[in-house]
């Protein structure tokens, strides 16, 4: 283990369903990532939250809603996702300027 | 431009030769640096942090950083084929900027 769990691990949704995937550190970190990375691509920033807060919002489609409880837990709520929306989909926090620490991922396929 | 460029891969090199990887960066005010390491189908994981010009020397690693020419590299030396991974450089600005990465192959 990171010191970041994410669950579950794999999840398989058809474009109707709603799920979530959760997210949390273990650090004491105050910053909270979602990336998503799908196939031969590079790692995509979707939502950052900085003490609880989201700071940022990378254009992410609607269907995609971040909740942000406190700062040890991140989740990512989906619904009527896109075969497209198929990647891996990793959590990470930090702390100031550090380096960022990574979970384990969710492997998310939409059928 | 892109934020972050690197050496296009893959790059495979022979075990127990040295690896070479190069990155640049577009904006000025990164101030930290770091590499990270990405077995395929896994999360990536930090392997080496940089924060002043020079070069910072980790085990068989050493990431090399000129600011003035926004570019920073990694070297790995004595490869191992444990060393097979993709690559991620990521300069941080008032974010964690990553690259396309670079698929390194060590033959045995």
């Amino acid at each position: 283990e990171t010191g970041v769990t994410q669950t579950p691990r794999h999840l398989v949704m058809g474009m109707t369903n709603k799920k979530s995937l959760k997210c949390e550190q273990h650090l004491g970190h105050n910053a909270m990532y979602w990336y998503k990375q799908s196939a031969k691509k590079p790692l995509e920033l979707m939502f950052v939250y900085n003490f609880k807060e989201q700071t940022e919002n990378n254009s992410v489609p609607s269907r995609f809603s971040p909740e942000c409880p406190n700062s040890s837990h991140l989740f990512l709520h989906l619904h009527t996702l896109q075969p497209e929306d198929s990647a891996l989909y990793l959590c990470a926090s930090s702390q100031d300027r550090a380096g960022y620490t990574f979970g384990s991922g969710t492997r998310l396929t939409v059928v | 431009q892109k934020e972050v460029e690197q050496n296009s891969g893959p790059l495979s090199v022979p075990e127990g030769a040295i690896a070479s990887l190069n990155c640049t960066y577009s904006d000025r005010v990164s101030q930290s640096f770091f590499w990270y390491r990405q077995y395929s189908g896994k999360s990536p994981e930090l392997i080496m942090s940089i924060y002043s010009n020079g070069d910072k020397e980790d085990g068989r690693f050493t990431a090399q950083l000129n600011k003035a020419s926004q570019y920073v590299s990694l070297l790995i030396r004595d490869s191992q084929p444990s060393d097979s991974a993709t690559y991620l450089c990521a300069p941080f600005g008032y974010k964690l900027s990553f690259g396309a990465g670079t698929t390194v192959t060590v033959r045995a």
